[in-house]
């Protein structure tokens, strides 16, 4: 099955700075890379997601871009704010248009604690 | 405004009992996902549903039961808790939208069980 490794586990930035989070996927089959915000006590939601036929895509100050060759994708956040700090979970899985009868599934890093400092 | 609700938000059980977690959705999504969330582990997926009457095993299946009978809710069973199944549990559906995105899943607040 798929595996997706996430680094780094905690990541601390001054207001202003940027912040990249980086993952790696082990199923090259994966066409479909979220990132999740996760806020305290509540539940994922997502912020930027990006297809494997697509090498980057940007939303603000938010872009996400993705090696296929590789088997990895990053996060990157600019201008950081102190409510960017949250835990961020990038994902793996595959779309319905990929076929087979296993889609949707979600296989999430192990999450990254990002805290700005204003 | 649609959305996906969890109840109850927080329980406490003890070691043997069964316990189960409701999830109900109003976006009319087809695809339903219970996750557990653990410290170093990320969400990992317990069960899913493509549709009434569909349900699959997922990564972490072993002493979880889910059902679908209507295309709203995808209750969480433990059949019999375990100390092992003390973790927070989301909830997620997903669908084709009026916006053509049928690959975002909306999560649930969440449930913090907890088995002593």
């Amino acid at each position: 099955g798929e595996n997706v490794e996430q680094h780094p586990s905690t990541l601390s930035v001054q207001e202003g700075d940027s912040a990249v989070i980086k993952c790696t996927y082990s199923d090259s089959a994966s066409n479909y890379f979220p990132w999740y915000k996760q806020e305290l006590g509540k539940g994922p939601q997502l912020i930027i997601d990006i297809r494997s036929n697509v090498g980057e895509k940007k939303d603000q100050r938010i872009a996400v871009t993705l090696n296929k060759t590789a088997k990895h994708f990053s996060l990157h956040i600019t201008e950081t704010q102190p409510e960017d700090s949250a835990v961020y979970f990038c994902a793996a899985s595959l779309t319905p248009e990929a076929g087979g009868t296993s889609y949707g599934k979600l296989t999430f890093g192990q999450g990254t604690i990002l805290t700005v400092h204003p | 405004d649609a959305e996906i609700t969890q109840s109850p938000r927080h329980k406490i059980t003890e070691t043997g009992r069964q316990v189960t977690l409701a999830c109900h959705q109003t976006w009319n999504h087809n695809n339903m996902f219970w996750y557990r969330q653990d410290l170093g582990h990320g969400l990992r997926l317990i069960h899913y549903s493509y549709g009434v009457q569909d349900t699959n095993k997922g990564e972490v299946s072993d002493g979880y039961s889910v059902s679908r009978s209507n295309t709203e809710d995808l209750p969480l069973t433990l059949e019999s808790a375990a100390s092992s199944q003390t973790s927070v549990y989301f909830c997620a559906s997903s669908g084709p939208t009026t916006s053509g995105r049928s690959n975002e899943q909306f999560f649930g607040p969440g449930t913090r069980l907890t088995v002593l």
